[in-house]
Order: structure tokens, then sequence, then C-alpha cells
């Protein structure tokens, strides 16, 4: 198994233009979520997901969309980047089934925004 | 979810046992206490968790007070690569928890 993959690793972008932080999984794991962690602080929860066609917000949701059309990708997009949206973004799944107590994390993406 | 409480930093020798401890004085009798750590850049991992019992696996040991309001994690023989900020996270159980980290304990294990 891959786990939870994630792309692009690194990102810079310009204030004010848009992209997808892409996160895919292979454990057909039903729940996943994208969280950002600035520096020195802990992962805040942005979106997450229960199943396909089923999202929901998290703590900061601001300026973020998601879908869910399979089990296996969560997109995360940013429609206008601003710097304060520079962080890194950790994805993470796990499964509902049984106790599903493991929350599995990919590597992260580093996003600066200028 | 109720609010942990833990050191900021510990420093722990090689070799050692690293004890790292979490106060959770306002758990409720449905939530469970998680340990996630983040090595240096990486996405955090998973380490153990438990509801009152004492729990073991191949990586830690955790211990939980009778009256569940503290907790200790326990590296029995810390390596350099255990160097890592250790989360402690307090939540429901079931389907819908959510995990909520705070600033956690960065311990730095010194050869």
């Amino acid at each position: 198994n891959a786990g939870v993959t994630q792309t692009p690793k690194f990102q810079v972008l310009k204030t004010g233009q848009s992209m997808t932080l892409q996160c895919a999984q292979d454990m057909n794991h039903e729940y996943m979520s994208w969280y950002r962690q600035d520096p020195g602080m802990g992962l805040r929860l942005i979106h997450y997901s229960v199943g396909a066609g089923i999202t929901d917000q998290g703590e900061v949701p601001n300026g973020y969309n998601v879908s869910r059309s399979t089990t296996e990708d969560f997109p995360l997009r940013l429609l206008s980047a601003a710097p304060s949206q520079t962080s890194v973004y950790f994805c993470a799944s796990r499964t509902l089934a049984g106790l599903g107590y493991t929350q599995y994390f990919g590597p992260g993406t580093r996003l600066t925004v200028l | 979810d109720a609010k942990t409480t833990q050191p900021t930093s510990m420093d722990c020798a090689e070799g050692r046992a690293a004890n790292l401890p979490c106060n959770h004085s306002t758990i409720s009798g449905n939530e469970y206490v998680y340990w996630y750590r983040q090595i240096h850049s990486q996405g955090p991992q998973y380490i153990i968790h438990g509801l009152k019992n004492n729990e073991t696996n191949e990586m830690a040991s955790l211990i939980i007070t009778e009256d569940r309001k503290s907790s200790t994690l326990i590296l029995p023989h810390a390596t350099l690569r255990d160097t890592a900020v250790y989360y402690c996270i307090v939540t429901s159980g079931g389907s819908n928890y959510k995990l909520t980290f705070g600033k956690g304990t960065l311990l730095t294990v010194n050869p």
C-alpha cells in the first residue's frame, strides 16, 4: 500500500491564484480530512469527509473548497490564494469500520503564497 | 472535547525511558486519550490510545491514572529517532471523532 499520498510536495503561488492540492489513499478508508499547520503550531482541521459525496467543515474552512467524488481522492481547492494561506497542508484518512482509531497522514504539501 | 495540557519541551538521554505527561482533568467518561507524534516536517504518526486501562504496543506504553485526569506516554528505550513533537489528544470515540492538535511536547533525545 502506498498509504496516503499528496501532490505536489512544494508549491509557490501568487496572491489571487487558484490551485488544487491533491490527496489520495489506497486503503479504502471512508474518512478523509485536510489539516493545515502553521509554524510552531498544532494542526488545524480545514474540511473532512465521511464518504463519497459527503463533506463538512472543520475549524478553519474559509478560503478552501473540497469535494469527494470517489473513496480514494479528496482534493483541496484554494479559490483565490492569500498570504495567510501560507502553510503546510496535511491530508489524513482512516476507516470508519470497527473502532477506526488510527488516522494515517500524508507527507504534506508546503505552500507559499507571495 | 476535553482540553489537554502538556509541557512545552523535555529532554531524554538515548537508551533511557522517556516519560511524557499529559493533563486532561476535564475528560468525560466516553473520551479516549490518543497519542500521536510528528517527526520534523513529516505528517503525524499514530502511537497509541486508551480509554481507562493501561495499554502497550510495540512503540510505547500508555498509563492512565485511575481518575483518568492525567496520563503518561512511556517510550521504554528512547533513540535519537524518537526526537519529535508528541501530541496528547482527548476525544470521544465512535465514527465521528475528530483529532484536535495542540502544540504538543517537543521531546529531544540526546546522545
